[in-house]
């Protein structure tokens, strides 16, 4: 299973860009990256899915180079409710509901943004 | 539309007690899985079943049972409880969107304390 490496935190302002990367050196071809967002007390929420290229949403937008060994979760214009621990997970899609398919959930990255 | 759900939402119990878990779905999703989350760290993956009748260990099996008899429940039983297995354990379910694109949608979670 691919091992994803993200920031443990980061700090912004309101309205600002973020930007959280990840690094998954050992992607393999049917794994696809997916990001979830959790608030305290609260169980991890679906933000995005991608395996190549860019794919953009009403929430975020994701980034992925052709090597694939990283990726890079996009949210505009942050906001203060954007506070949230954000995980980068990498997994067998095209296998999903075998061992290879579970998701790892790491970590995760806390953002915190500021007024 | 409940989503999925999970009762009892907190549980103490004392070292050696059993109990279950009660996780639920009403959006028809034939993969289902259980996750303990510890203060400070990511997800870890229980158990986890591709539909009724079918079950597997994930990451930390040992000290959990799962059965799966309909495609709706799906109930974590503690056998024996331990203070390690104090924790906040989430139950997810996963949508199929189309060839690759799958979401998973987690409980409100269960807060576990053994004393």
């Amino acid at each position: 299973l691919a091992k994803t490496t993200q920031p443990i935190s980061m700090d912004s302002y309101e309205g600002q860009e973020v930007n959280i990367t990840c690094s998954h050196n050992n992607i393999a071809t049917n794994d696809y990256i997916t990001w979830y967002q959790q608030f305290p007390s609260q169980g991890p929420r679906f933000i995005i899915q991608g395996y190549k290229t860019k794919v953009t949403n009403e929430v975020a937008s994701l980034f992925i180079p052709a090597d694939r060994k990283s990726s890079t979760l996009s949210l505009p214009r942050v906001s203060l409710s954007d506070t949230a621990v954000y995980y980068c997970l990498v997994g067998d899609m095209m296998n999903y509901g075998g061992s290879q398919g579970n998701l790892i959930f790491g970590k995760g990255t806390k953002l915190s943004v500021k007024p | 539309n409940a989503g999925v759900t999970q009762t009892p939402k907190f549980q103490v119990l004392k070292t050696g007690q059993s109990m279950t878990l009660q996780c639920a779905q009403d959006m028809n999703h034939e993969y289902m899985s259980w996750y303990r989350q510890d203060p400070g760290m990511g997800l870890r993956l229980i158990h986890y079943s591709v539909g009724a009748g079918i079950t597997d260990q994930g990451e930390v099996p040992n000290g959990y049972n799962v059965s799966r008899s309909t495609t709706e429940d799906f109930p974590l039983r503690l056998l024996s409880a331990a203070p390690s297995q104090t924790s906040v354990y989430f139950c997810a379910s996963t949508l199929k969107i189309g060839t690759g694109v799958r979401e998973q949608y987690f409980g409100p979670g269960t807060r576990l304390t053994v004393t």
